[in-house]
């Protein structure tokens, strides 16, 4: 079935770097996506990042994905209290449909 | 402030009430979508609206039923819910529905069901 699973927490202190870790489940999945909610407001597009593609660097963001272990992550250079949100993992599961995880709430202690 | 805005952003309805959630999305997109959003659990899609017609209904309870009268606008009708039915439901548009189409969600409508 379709499924995409994130840990539900992570802390780190400010200046280190967050590894925010993901699996999905469709192997034919041509994009995914990191999207951030802050408090009270609705998910952004963070970044993305194809299939065809290992990694993408953006500032200090960094996705990896290993399309054979079906894992995504996202590392967050110099973590800021800035940073500290719900982040989720998302994938296009076919046609019109994006399966999100449940989310990874990041704690950016200062 | 997004392109995409909700009405109301918190309600408190009765299982016996009828109410419904509003979205108007000010970006010329062709898409629009409801999901539901529960604590912790994977954001859920309920609806998906592709230049005015419904092209997606993910199982949904038929005591949610949307309604988008034209690619501005997109009403979700809410009657008798049930106290698990309380979550946060997010509307979301893109510029044409499917894959690689970038998602802008709206703050969302935080519903209680007494």
């Amino acid at each position: 079935g379709e499924d995409v699973e994130q840990s539900l927490f992570l802390s780190v202190r400010e200046g280190d770097s967050s590894v925010i870790n993901c699996t999905y489940t469709d192997s034919s999945s041509t994009y995914l996506y990191w999207y951030k909610q802050e408090p009270g407001a609705g998910l952004q597009l963070l970044t993305y990042i194809f299939s065809n593609m290992d990694m993408k660097q953006d500032q200090r963001l960094t996705v990896l994905l290993n399309k054979k272990d079906k894992h995504l992550s996202l590392r967050i250079a110099d973590t800021q209290t800035g940073d500290s949100a719900i982040y989720f993992c998302a994938e296009i599961a076919g046609g019109f449909k994006t399966i999100f995880g449940a989310g990874t709430r990041l704690f950016v202690k200062a | 402030e997004t392109g995409v805005t909700q009405t109301p952003r918190h309600l408190v309805m009765g299982m016996t009430n009828k109410k419904s959630l509003k979205c108007e999305q000010h970006l010329g997109h062709n898409a629009m979508y409801w999901y539901k959003q529960s604590a912790k659990k994977p954001l859920e899609l309920m609806f998906v609206y592709s230049l005015e017609e419904r092209v997606e209904n993910n199982s949904v309870p038929s005591r949610f039923s949307p309604e988008c009268p034209n690619s501005s606008h997109l009403f979700l009708h809410l009657h008798t819910l049930q106290p698990e039915d309380s979550a946060l439901y997010l509307c979301a548009s893109s510029l044409q529905a499917g894959g690689g189409n970038e998602q802008f969600f709206g703050p969302g409508t935080r519903l209680t069901v007494l």
